[in-house]
């Protein structure tokens, strides 16, 4: 059974510092994704990560994957308020389309 | 525009009474599916459909049943069998087997038990 680990699940931070979201998963896999969702809003899609050692950046954002750590990390850089949000990471399995997800950060900027 | 549309918004539910919620994409996706997301935590699938009159169950099926009877549209009907429905509710579409495959979701829907 596929699982995904998110660290940490919440997150303050200062508006101006750098930080990282962690994303573990249990079982090989070469498709990850990043969504953010807005308080009481739906799921906005931010990256999809396809191979090893792929790494997108949007903005203060960036993403990277590597497949052989099982791992998926997302940089925040010089964080602004307007990235306040919960950020969640979601595996590919095995059966087509499906996802498993993480339980998500909730990420605080501070002034 | 295209997107994915849920209705109602907020849907009340009595004890020992079935519900539907609708969910319709004009996106040509092929692929549908239905997430559950309790307060705090992850979304967990539900059911879901890579074809017209075809659906698998989810991690969470149990209580809860689908048709997809159109590519458009796949309705989930929450039955009085799923004892904890409050949740918000969210559907999604893909192209599956598409270059990246991404799930785009639909606005939600928060169903609340009185």
């Amino acid at each position: 059974e596929l699982k995904v680990e998110q660290n940490p699940l919440f997150l303050s931070m200062q508006e101006g510092k750098n930080y990282t979201i962690y994303c573990n998963y249990s079982t090989t896999s070469d498709r990850l994704y990043w969504y953010r969702q807005d308080p009481g809003k739906s799921l906005e899609s931010l990256f999809v990560l396809l191979s090893n050692g792929a790494v997108k950046q949007e903005g203060r954002l960036m993403a990277s994957l590597d497949t052989k750590a099982r791992l998926s990390t997302l940089h925040i850089t010089a964080a602004v308020h307007d990235l306040s949000a919960t950020y969640f990471c979601a595996v590919g399995g095995t059966s087509y389309g499906k996802l498993t997800f993480g339980q998500g950060t909730i990420l605080t900027v501070h002034p | 525009d295209g997107g994915i549309t849920q209705s109602p918004k907020y849907l009340f539910r009595k004890e020992g009474q079935n519900v539907t919620l609708s969910c319709e994409q004009n996106l040509n996706h092929d692929a549908m599916y239905w997430y559950r997301q309790d307060p705090g935590q992850g979304l967990r699938l539900i059911y879901y459909s890579q074809i017209v009159n075809d659906f698998q169950k989810g991690d969470i099926a149990e209580g809860y049943s689908v048709s997809r009877e159109k590519k458009e549209s796949f309705p989930l009907t929450v039955t009085s069998a799923q004892k904890n429905p409050t949740a918000f509710y969210l559907c999604a579409s893909s192209i599956p087997g598409g270059p990246q495959e991404t799930q785009y979701f639909g606005p939600g829907t928060r169903l609340l038990v009185l």
